[in-house]
């Protein structure tokens, strides 16, 4: 079990430019989320999808970002035209289903640069 | 607004010293987790604890909740220059999601 993945590992854009982060949840697990970190800080929700269906985006900012999970392949946060405060580690989690014990496993995340 | 908020801010210790983390936190929960991030990489999870429960250890690591005073602590003893990380509590919300809500974290320094 490969755990979770996340391409890029690294992300530089420029301002203006669109970002794309991807996460592969670890095998079996049907439930994703994203999370943002600043530097310095914990880490921040900002959206819960299973398969095919945003469960709660009550985190995503409500322009120029966007989530999917696809029924095949990776999930998918994408960020339009991206600004310099978007810099940040972005963090996608995986669990196998929802529970009061649910254990969430994290990848390596992603840090985008926005220059 | 933090759900949980951890104490210190940042701890130094020496090597085999034992280090002491605080988190404390605003509403009913299920379970009050604890993660480990090393610099630049991703959370491992160390220890789940439900609220019905008041200690739990797992190797070097005890886990204390304290649902009266909505507090948890996470004691690491015989401290080694690997633990070096910042160290976050997170608890996950009621109502269906279980969206975890993140303090901003402990960075423990443990110098060798």
């Amino acid at each position: 079990n490969a755990g979770v993945m996340q391409n890029p590992r690294h992300l530089v854009r420029r301002r203006g430019q669109e970002a794309r982060l991807r996460c592969s949840p670890m095998k079996g697990h049907s439930h994703v989320y994203w999370y943002r970190q600043l530097p310095e800080e914990g880490l921040k929700f900002m959206v819960y999808l299973q398969k095919e269906n945003i469960i709660d985006e009550s985190g995503m900012p409500k322009e120029r970002f966007s989530a999917e999970f696809p029924k095949e392949g990776p999930s998918i946060l994408r960020i339009q035209q991206v600004v310099r405060g978007d810099s940040a580690a972005y963090f996608c989690a995986s669990s196998p289903k929802i529970s009061v014990d649910t254990e969430a496993f994290f990848g390596q995340g992603t840090r985008l640069t926005v220059v | 607004s933090q759900q949980g908020e951890e104490d210190p801010q940042a701890l130094s210790i020496q090597e085999g010293e034992n280090a002491t983390m605080n988190c404390s936190y605003k509403t009913s929960i299920n379970n009050l987790q604890w993660y480990r991030q090393n610099s630049g990489r991703g959370l491992v999870h160390l220890i789940l604890i439900r609220s019905n429960e008041r200690e739990k250890h797992s190797g070097r690591l005890r886990v204390t909740l304290d649902t009266s005073k909505k507090s948890s602590s996470l004691l690491i003893t015989a401290s080694r220059a690997a633990d070096t990380a910042s160290y976050f509590c997170a608890t996950p919300t009621q109502g269906g999601s279980e969206k975890l809500v993140f303090g901003k974290g402990t960075k423990l320094t443990v110098n060798p």
